[in-house]
């Protein structure tokens, strides 16, 4: 098992552009989400996913953008960057139907918007 | 909404000497999960070690053990035996399962550790 893969390990950006970080898991969980991480902040829950299909909200959505078409993949959408999207960007899964409520991370994504 | 606080924003231990983290955390569930993760500076997040509310004793990953306290809601991570190794973020997470999907994490500990 890869458990949770994410592209790519860094990018820059400026400001107005969009990209879309990929983020992909083949434990077959159900449960997907996306933090970022700022110093001092800790994690901070942009938007997760409770199956294909099914996306809602974490604390600090605005700027972002999340679609669940698979199990498997959950893609993070930056629409129109800006600075104060400068961070560290995790992937995570777990699943309540097998027990695994620990979540499982991808290795990040340190994005820098100039 | 459940929170967890993690109150010491760093913490410093000589290597081979023992150290404690704490996490207190607010709920009014009796069923739920606890766990501790450790970021070093790779970014990798790793689930160090976790609990179970219904169980009372105490969680250990060898080095690590926890002090889980129900009644005053406190879940402290002790490291024996520290290593250079060991020097990182930590993160206590609470979970509810049927209750919220995803945990809710405290802001992290960073641990230093000297040779």
């Amino acid at each position: 098992n890869a458990g949770v893969t994410q592209t790519p390990k860094f990018q820059v950006l400026k400001t107005g552009q969009s990209m879309t970080l990929q983020c992909a898991q083949d434990m077959n969980h159900e449960y997907m989400s996306w933090y970022r991480q700022d110093p001092g902040m800790g994690l901070r829950l942009i938007h997760y996913s409770v199956g294909a299909g099914i996306t809602d909200q974490g604390e600090v959505p605005n700027g972002y953008n999340v679609s669940r078409s698979t199990t498997e993949d959950f893609p993070l959408r930056l629409l129109s960057a800006a600075p104060s999207q400068t961070s560290v960007y995790f992937c995570a899964s777990s699943s309540q139907l097998a027990g695994v409520y620990e979540q499982y991370f991808g290795p990040g994504t340190r994005l820098t918007v100039t | 909404a459940q929170t967890v606080t993690q109150s010491q924003p760093e913490m410093s231990v000589q290597e081979a000497e023992t150290v404690t983290l704490s996490c207190t955390y607010d709920t009014s569930e009796s069923d739920y999960y606890l766990f501790w993760y450790k970021q070093p500076p790779s970014r990798q997040m790793i689930l160090v070690i976790r609990q179970e509310a219904y169980k009372q004793q105490n969680a250990t990953e060898n080095r690590f053990s926890v002090n889980f306290q129900k009644a005053a809601k406190s879940f402290s991570l002790k490291i024996s035996d520290s290593q250079l190794g060991d020097a990182a973020m930590y993160f206590c997470a609470y979970y509810k399962p049927g209750g919220s999907y995803i945990p809710t994490f405290g802001r992290g500990t960073s641990l230093i550790v000297h040779p």
